[in-house]
């Protein structure tokens, strides 16, 4: 099973500044295999970015996504007020599919 | 843009099985990875599994000795039943969908439905 760790385990921002979450696997994830999701209270997780570095439909492109082998990376260049949220990890790449614990990005 | 709801009991006694079903609309069941995912209150995401194409199925092996996922094709619905229900299992059920090939993602999700077990 891929081990997925995500840091920091929460993120205190203001408004405009930029966001930098990490993800890390305990083995090699081939980049078309991993993916990161925003869940809000209460709501169901939204794809935010799949094969390492896509925004799925609708995604604003603020959110970007980096990184490759062990080490993901997702970045949201200018937090806005919506964007105040928990992002996980994820990857399709060895059965189980898992994610990671989440990273909270809460207002400073 | 596919739309799913999931749709079951609420509270659940120990020992007991669940059945949920996640009904699609805006798409065919043959086409996607139909999975299922769990969220314990306040905690984060687990895979349960998934069907796909006719009939292939994937289970997370913390719970393949008690989860099922089938399809009603004629119905565009899919299913997930868990055994055993205990206090652990408790939790958010989510229903979703895999494009695979080139989208790799959990793409679509339902609203969830929150099980309870307890007697």
């Amino acid at each position: 099973e891929i081990v997925l760790t995500q840091s920091p385990g929460t993120l205190s921002l203001s408004p405009g500044e930029r966001a930098t979450l990490s993800c890390r696997a305990s083995q090699r994830v081939t980049t078309s295999y991993l993916a990161w999701y925003q869940q809000k209270p209460g709501q169901a997780p939204r794809l935010l970015i799949y094969g390492a570095f896509n925004r799925a439909t609708g995604i604003p492109d603020r959110f970007s996504g980096s990184g490759s082998g062990t080490d993901f990376t997702l970045t949201i260049s200018r937090l806005e007020p919506e964007d105040f949220a928990v992002y996980y990890c994820q990857q399709f790449g060895i059965s189980p599919w898992t994610f990671g614990q989440g990273t909270k990005v809460e207002i400073k | 843009q596919v739309q799913l709801q999931e749709s079951g009991p609420g509270l659940v006694k120990p020992s007991e099985t669940l059945s949920l079903t996640c009904t699609v609309s805006g798409g065919s069941i043959g086409s996607y990875y139909w999975t299922w995912i769990r969220q314990p209150p306040g905690e984060g995401l687990e895979w349960i599994g998934y069907f796909y194409n006719s009939g292939s199925t994937n289970y997370n092996p913390s719970l393949k000795s008690r989860v099922t996922i089938s399809a009603d094709t004629s119905k565009n619905q899919f299913s997930l039943k868990l055994t055993s229900m205990t206090a652990a299992d408790t939790a958010v059920y989510y229903c979703a969908t895999v494009r695979g090939g080139y989208n790799w993602g959990f793409t679509d999700w339902g609203q969830g439905t929150l099980v309870i077990v307890s007697s």
